[in-house]
């Protein structure tokens, strides 16, 4: 299978500030993209997506960037808040596929 | 609107027992599938279906079973649990095979 990637398993960061947390992906071919957000005892919820025919989308308090040369996404989050305190994982698709990988996840920390 | 739903939210087995982790929708999506999430390893795609009676292999199918009867349920059969199988699992369901994926709260099957 194809295999998405995170650059740190760990971030921490202060409330009020900007986080990013980066993924890499190795499939050329996966044209579309979700963020999911996993809080402790429940089930991953979505964020926000981008499709490979874009290179950044906004959402509510969230960015996400897109670079295809290097394989690699990003995903912004504006104002941290001790909510936003959760695993966050990437996904990949291909639209021809019936498949989603995902990454390892990052952990975030939000420190009042 | 209940979303996915997914039980029993805990499940203890013997090695060698069988079981099988329900999962029901009531959003019309035709596409389905099953996680299981393991430390460090993110999510992996067990099966997945597109449509009722229409069942597919993921990443790692090996020791368990599914079937597709409704649009509603998409039951995930454990046929001979072993130690390996302990993880929690997802269900999860989508409009499409490439669009946003919905999740359950998780099962966390213990096998002993």
């Amino acid at each position: 299978g194809e295999s998405v990637g995170l650059h740190l398993p760990t971030l921490s960061v202060q409330e009020g500030d900007n986080s990013i947390i980066n993924c890499a992906y190795s499939n050329s071919a996966s044209d579309y993209f979700i963020w999911y957000k996993q809080e402790s005892g429940k089930g991953p919820q979505f964020i926000i997506d981008i499709r490979s025919n874009m290179d950044k989308r906004q959402g509510q308090r969230v960015t996400v960037l897109l670079n295809k040369t290097v394989k690699h996404l990003s995903l912004q989050i504006a104002a941290t808040q001790p909510g936003d305190s959760a695993v966050y994982f990437c996904a990949e698709n291909m639209n021809t596929g019936n498949q989603f990988y995902f990454g390892t996840g990052t952990s975030l920390t939000v420190i009042p | 609107n209940a979303g996915v739903t997914q039980t029993p939210k805990f499940q203890v087995l013997k090695t060698g027992q069988s079981m099988t982790l329900q999962c029901a929708q009531d959003m019309n999506h035709e596409y389905m599938s099953w996680y299981r999430q393991d430390p460090g390893m993110g999510l992996r795609l067990i099966h997945y279906s597109v449509g009722a009676g229409i069942t597919d292999q993921g990443e790692v199918p090996n020791g368990y079973n599914v079937s597709r009867s409704t649009t509603e349920d998409f039951p995930l059969r454990l046929l001979s649990a072993a130690p390996s199988q302990t993880s929690v699992y997802f269900c999860a369901s989508s409009y499409s095979n490439t669009g946003e994926l919905f999740f359950g709260e998780g099962s966390r099957l213990t096998v002993l």
